[in-house]
């Protein structure tokens, strides 16, 4: 079947303005991920959507940053106002469903949007 | 700061060879996960296991878990050059119970010479 899929795979953006981030997840995957990666790091928690519980955005760097998640399906990331730090490899990755017996399940990653602010 | 550290940063061997990368984690786990990167983009999960499991494998793939070190080792024998990416270990934390999500290491950069 299909997998994560985010769009779009280049963004270059002039600092100051808007972008927004689009990802699909997997069908009937309950949770979704969102992730930054900068150039030679790791990868940096953004934010975490399961069902319809709270998202967990305590990995939001600053409040420029938002997300949203519609139902079980679709999630855009905002990223206000954009600054040249933001430039960074966006990933995206949704699993079969999170907690439970035995901890968390293998997430799949989305190809990541790469964003570079001018 | 992240809860996971792989050692070492960068490893470079010969096709054929063995590599041996680990990672290092500080609160106690569910399960850990390790995960390979090509080119900076998507990661692709490798394999899983579990905090009552000590050694798995997958293929090529041999995984440790020392949870008394929180430690955990990944193997890949017989190394190819189609090996060469960045590996990442995750950890599943356990606070009572599961959380919701996975923290990533810092990863180590493979590079297998042909």
């Amino acid at each position: 079947g299909a997998g994560v899929s985010q769009s779009p795979s280049n963004k270059v953006t002039e600092k100051g303005k808007d972008v927004e981030l689009r990802c699909d997840p997997i069908s009937g995957h309950t949770a979704l991920y969102w992730y930054r990666q900068r150039l030679g790091q790791g990868l940096e928690f953004l934010i975490y959507f399961q069902g319809n519980s709270a998202p967990d955005k305590s990995g939001l760097p600053s409040d420029r940053f938002s997300a949203e998640r519609t139902g079980e399906s679709v999630s855009t990331l905002t990223i206000q106002r954009t600054q040249q730090e933001d430039s960074a490899v966006y990933l995206c990755a949704s699993s079969y469903r999170t907690g439970g017996a035995g901890g968390n399940y293998e997430q799949y990653f989305g190809p990541g949007t790469r964003l570079t602010v001018t | 700061s992240q809860q996971g550290e792989e050692d070492p940063q960068a490893l470079s061997i010969q096709e054929g060879e063995n590599a041996t990368m680990n990672c290092s984690y500080k609160t106690s786990i569910n399960n850990l996960q390790w995960y390979r990167q090509n080119s900076g983009r998507g990661l692709v999960h490798l394999i899983l296991i579990r905090s009552n499991e000590r050694e798995k494998h997958s293929g090529r793939l041999r995984v440790t878990l020392d949870t008394s070190k929180k430690s955990s080792s990944l193997l890949i024998t017989a190394s190819r050059a189609a090996d060469t990416a960045s590996y990442f270990c995750a950890t599943d934390l356990y606070y009572g119970g599961a959380t919701n999500k996975l923290i990533f290491g810092t990863g180590t950069l493979l590079a297998v010479q042909p």
